[in-house]
């Protein structure tokens, strides 16, 4: 799978959007892009995923650039809850290394009263 | 609506003894996955399995093995416990062919 990178913390007031991004240069045209998010002591939690097109569910948006060299999750109203470390992950959906999900180190977002 | 459930939150072994780590899913997902995480190294992937009685080595699968008799149900098996098996340890599970993965609480081992 490709590698990402993200920055290694953020902050973002309470009510803001926060715009977490994410740096993919080596992914090839297999590869979706994935987020997670782990709140402190708990297992990580999915986001949402996406290939080409922009995506939203009722969590965030995903926004792809057009050469998928990098993407950026939107959160558009943090609140405290939203603190939490955000895993940017490429991987394939099928086929040889399909069923890997690698983590990095992602980012550690604040969310800030 | 818990969905991927892990018998314990927290537990302390002793040294040289056979530890087992359970992981139940209702979600009749596929393929089931055991991750340790320690500060610093993140998440690292130990063993997964794609089907019953399936499995395939992770990036870090020494000292361990792991257990797939239902679907539902994926244990982690640590034969001869050490200090540095100390962690947290997280089963996911997720369908055939991509979409999220749905992880558990994880379970805070402790090696005396």
């Amino acid at each position: 799978d490709a590698k990402t990178t993200q920055p290694t913390s953020m902050d973002c007031a309470e009510g803001r959007a926060a715009n977490l991004p994410c740096n993919h240069s080596t992914i090839s045209g297999n590869e979706y892009v994935y987020w997670y998010r782990q709140i402190h002591s708990q297992g990580p939690q999915y986001i949402i995923h996406g290939l080409k097109n922009n995506e939203t569910n009722e969590m965030a948006s995903l926004i792809i650039t057009e050469d998928r060299k990098s993407s950026t999750l939107i959160l558009p109203h943090a609140t405290l809850r939203d603190t939490a470390v955000y895993y940017c992950i490429v991987r394939v959906v099928s086929g040889a290394g399909s069923y890997q999900l690698t983590f990095g180190k992602g980012t550690k977002l604040s969310v800030i009263p | 609506d818990v969905k991927v459930t892990q018998s314990s939150r927290y537990l302390v072994k002793r040294t040289g003894e056979k530890v087992f780590l359970e992981c139940v899913q209702d979600m009749d997902h596929e393929n089931m996955f055991w991750y340790r995480q320690d500060p610093g190294l993140g998440l690292r992937l130990i063993y997964f399995s794609y089907d019953v009685k399936m499995k395939e080595k992770g990036d870090i699968p020494e000292g361990y093995s792991v257990s797939r008799e239902k679907k539902e149900r994926f244990s982690l098996i640590l034969e001869s416990a050490s200090t540095n098996q100390t962690s947290m340890y997280l089963c996911a599970s997720s369908l055939e062919g991509g979409g999220g993965y749905t992880f558990g609480s994880g379970t805070r081992l402790t090696v005396v």
